[in-house]
């Protein structure tokens, strides 16, 4: 198993582009979430999902985007970049829920300029 | 809402010592708490958590609901536990997990 796998490692970004940060499980996980990492604000839940075709918001929605068509699949899309969105960005999945073993993918980092 | 505290964002330490990393969650009910670790160059990963009553890497914790805190201890730190280290805490099934702002252990040989 690959595990949770997230694409890309690193991207810079121009204030106003779009790009979409794909986050991917081959563990039939039902519950996948987002998380941005900030220095000094730990992990701040952006989105989360409890199944396929439902997603909700988390603390820090703003600016973000998600969609849930498969069980695997939980891309993150940023739909006009912004220099407060740089951050390095975890994907997590986990069984049942949120209060399951989280598994952690091993980030994006991003830099919008 | 629920919301977890880790006062300390670094704490260091001499190996040998006994380690200590504060977390106090506010949430009147009964949540599930856990630590979270993340080591150089490593995924985060769970470390354990408070329904299994284990100890992992000699790290062990307890959850006081008097003071609504769940620390996490080790009596004698080594220089491998230096990391990034989250309490986080979840209320109900399809609630999302809550993480502090977490705290960095150094332990210095």
């Amino acid at each position: 198993n690959a595990g949770v796998t997230q694409t890309p490692k690193f991207q810079v970004l121009k204030t106003g582009q779009s790009m979409t940060l794909q986050c991917a499980q081959d563990m039939n996980h039902e519950y996948m979430s987002w998380y941005r990492q900030d220095p000094g604000m730990g992990l701040r839940l952006i989105h989360y999902s409890v199944g396929a075709g439902i997603t909700d918001q988390g603390e820090v929605p703003n600016g973000y985007n998600v969609s849930r068509s498969t069980t695997e699949d939980f891309p993150l899309r940023l739909l006009s970049a912004a220099p407060s969105q740089t951050s390095v960005y975890f994907c997590a999945s986990s069984y049942g829920t949120g209060g399951e073993t989280q598994y952690f993918g091993p980030g994006t980092r991003l830099l919008v300029l | 809402a629920q919301r977890v505290t880790q006062p300390e964002k670094l704490l260091s330490v001499f190996k040998g010592a006994p380690v200590e990393l504060k977390c106090n969650y506010s949430y009147s009910g009964s949540p599930e708490l856990f630590w979270y670790v993340q080591y150089s160059r490593q995924r985060l990963q769970l470390l354990l958590r408070h329904i299994s009553r284990e100890s992992i890497k000699g790290f062990t914790a307890d959850l006081n609901k008097g003071e609504t805190s769940f620390h996490l201890k080790k009596p004698f730190a080594q220089e491998e536990d230096s990391a990034m280290y989250y309490c986080a805490l979840i209320v109900s099934g399809n609630t999302p997990l809550v993480f502090g702002k977490g705290t960095r252990l150094s332990v210095i040989a």
